[in-house]
């Protein structure tokens, strides 16, 4: 089955600095990659998503690469900001209705 | 924004007893889910519904875990004997529907705790 591998686990950064956690996927036939945003005693929230025919995404300070060869994805945030402060989490799926396997959390500390 | 509710939010149970969480997706989603996140650590799919019945299940939902839509608008987790090791966040979630994945939506998760 797949298996979703995330790094960093912990990752703190400056105000105004932009963060990287990397994620790679094991099943070739995965074609969904959403990434999670978790606060405190809350529900993962979609914050992007990119599918296998696309490249890179991005929306206002964050942005989302895939490359399907090497079987990673990336998400980059931009100019961050204290309330960037949470639990960031990858998933990969192979198609509606099924299974999202999640990587094991990015927590981003943005100090001001 | 339509989004999937709940209850309760908080559950202490006894060990060994039987205990129901309940859900109620986002009114045209036509697939429905379970996870469970045990502190500090991944969210791990436990099973998947579509059309009245289970489309997938991981090898956590084992015969003491049980799903059901009772009616037209709830989905429920059952786990029939608890145990320690069941204490965790159950994520209730549900989906659009065939070749869409945009709409996948999260509860807020009900806290389970078995003492």
């Amino acid at each position: 089955g797949e298996n979703v591998e995330q790094h960093p686990s912990t990752l703190s950064v400056q105000e105004g600095d932009s963060a990287v956690i990397k994620c790679t996927y094991s099943d070739s036939a995965s074609n969904y990659f959403p990434w999670y945003k978790q606060e405190l005693g809350k529900g993962p929230q979609l914050i992007i998503d990119i599918r296998s025919n696309v490249g890179e995404k991005k929306d206002q300070r964050i942005a989302v690469t895939l490359n399907k060869t090497a079987k990673h994805f990336s998400l980059h945030i931009t100019e961050t900001q204290p309330e960037d402060s949470a639990v960031y989490f990858c998933a990969a799926s192979a198609q509606a209705g099924t299974a999202l396997i999640f990587g094991k959390g990015t927590t981003l500390s943005v100090s001001s | 924004e339509p989004e999937v509710t709940q209850t309760p939010s908080h559950q202490v149970t006894q060990m060994g007893q039987e205990v129901i969480l309940r859900c109620v997706p986002i009114s045209n989603h036509l697939y429905f889910y379970w996870y469970r996140q045990i502190l500090g650590q991944k969210v791990e799919f436990l099973v998947s519904f579509y059309n009245n019945e289970i489309s997938e299940k991981s090898e956590i939902f084992d015969d003491q875990f049980s799903v059901e839509r009772p009616d037209g608008s709830n989905f429920t987790l059952k786990i029939r004997s608890t145990k320690l090791e069941d204490s965790a966040m159950y994520f209730c979630a549900s989906s659009v529907g065939p070749g869409e994945m945009r709409g996948y939506t999260f509860g807020s998760g009900t806290r389970l705790t078995v003492v």
